[in-house]
């Protein structure tokens, strides 16, 4: 098992570029959640989804979309890129009958110039 | 909605010296309560839990307790090893539903050799 990837890992892009954030998990888990990484905050929940299909707003989701087409796949989406959305994210995935922990990935660090 | 503090933000133990992060909650329905250890480029990483029906949880040389009338829970680290060295997370949710994770703002842990 991979556990939970992400794609891509690094990436810089321009104010007002979009790009998506792609997190793949194989461990059939229903739920998963995209959090941002900033310097002394700690982690923040930016989208979650409880299954396929379905999507949810988190602590920080303005500037944010997301997608969940595949119970597989959690995309992240950047419409117009602002300096602000500089940071490191972090997707993670969990169960729903197989625990309550979370199983994080490697995160993807992004530079908005 | 819930609120996670962590103190001290760093923290330096001489290697083989015991360690202890505190945090503290907001919310009485919080009942599930897990520690992460996140090394450097890497994403967190869970390493111990505890729920609110129990008080204390041993995992080798990691322990967590919990005071849920004080509603602050703590990690402690006996025999500290340089590998110890990385940034710790708590995080608080309700053992129900989505399992949003209230994260604190992390304690950097750097053990002396």
């Amino acid at each position: 098992n991979a556990g939970v990837t992400q794609t891509p890992k690094f990436r810089v892009l321009k104010t007002g570029q979009s790009m998506t954030l792609l997190c793949a998990q194989d461990m059939n888990h229903e739920y998963m959640y995209w959090y941002r990484q900033d310097p002394g905050m700690g982690l923040r929940l930016i989208h979650y989804s409880v299954g396929e299909g379905t999507t949810a707003k988190g602590e920080v989701p303005d500037g944010y979309n997301v997608s969940r087409l595949k119970k597989q796949n959690f995309l992240l989406g950047l419409e117009s890129a602002a300096p602000s959305q500089t940071s490191v994210y972090f997707c993670a995935s969990r169960g729903h009958t197989t625990g309550i922990e979370q199983y994080f990935g490697p995160g993807t660090r992004l530079t908005v110039t | 909605g819930e609120n996670v503090e962590q103190h001290p933000s760093t923290l330096s133990v001489q290697e083989g010296d015991s360690a202890v992060i505190k945090c503290t909650y907001s919310d009485s329905a919080s009942n599930y309560f897990p520690w992460y250890k996140q090394e450097l480029g890497k994403g967190p990483q869970l390493i111990i839990d505890i729920r609110s029906n129990v008080g204390e949880k041993k995992d080798q040389r990691i322990a967590v307790t919990l005071n849920k009338t004080a509603k602050h829970f703590s990690l402690h680290i006996t025999e500290t090893q340089p590998e110890d060295s990385a940034v710790y997370f708590c995080a608080a949710s309700a053992f129900y539903g989505n399992n949003r994770l209230a994260f604190g703002k992390g304690n950097q842990v750097v053990v002396i050799p």
